[in-house]
């Protein structure tokens, strides 16, 4: 068990730009989560899913973001038209979904800059 | 909606002080409660978890346990070590949906020796 992989590490983009992460979870883990976080705050959830389908999503995840999981395996996010408030690191975590409180894993995040 | 609070940082202690890291949630209903730690360079890493009120999680010598009378969950260790040096985030997981975890602000913890 590899845990869970995110890349790129780091990306720097100009303003305009579209960006795309992807997230590969631990394997047979059901479920995946996105979430945010800026400097000295904590994690902020953007959206999940169970296998392929994307069942949550929160008022932060504007238009302008958009995120798969195809086959419910890895999967990806995408940020058209970055802004510099965009500016984050990007966290994918997977859980089993077997149980309550199931534990998630985290990957080791995406550092989006955008100038 | 969901919240945690978290004692603000930074947090500085002398090797073998004893610990404590405060913890307040508001939610509704009883959600799961947790502590993930992030090291240096690293990713988030589970530290312990309670699932239900009077639980104490533990690991690697901290405590916490979950308090649904004064709805908290305060981290504590008897005698840190320079390696517990890392910022520690407390969160609440709802039991219905997404379980999606709602964090706090984090707490920046120095540990000198």
């Amino acid at each position: 068990d590899t845990g869970v992989s995110q890349d790129p590490r780091h990306k720097i983009t100009k303003r305009g730009q579209n960006v795309t992460f992807r997230c590969d979870p631990i394997s047979e883990h059901n479920r995946l989560y996105w979430y945010r976080q800026t400097l000295g705050q904590g994690p902020e959830f953007l959206t999940y899913f169970q296998n392929e389908a994307q069942l949550e999503k929160s008022r932060l995840l504007s238009d302008r973001f958009s995120a798969e999981r195809p086959k419910g395996s890895f999967s990806t996010l995408e940020i058209q038209r970055t802004e510099q408030g965009d500016s984050a690191m990007y966290l994918c975590a997977s859980s089993l979904g077997a149980s309550i409180a199931d534990t998630q894993y985290f990957g080791p995040g995406t550092r989006l800059t955008v100038l | 909606g969901d919240s945690v609070t978290q004692m603000e940082g930074p947090v500085t202690l002398s090797e073998e002080a004893f610990l404590t890291i405060n913890c307040t949630y508001t939610a509704t209903g009883y959600p799961s409660l947790f502590w993930y730690v992030q090291y240096p360079g690293e990713g988030l890493q589970l530290l312990l978890k309670a699932t239900k009120a009077d639980d104490k999680g533990s690991n690697k010598g901290f405590e916490a346990t979950y308090r649904k009378e004064t709805t908290s969950f305060h981290l504590e260790k008897g005698s840190v070590q320079v390696s517990d040096s890392a910022v520690y985030f407390c969160a609440l997981s709802d039991l219905q949906g997404a379980q999606k975890l709602v964090f706090g602000q984090g707490t920046r913890l120095t540990i000198n020796p």
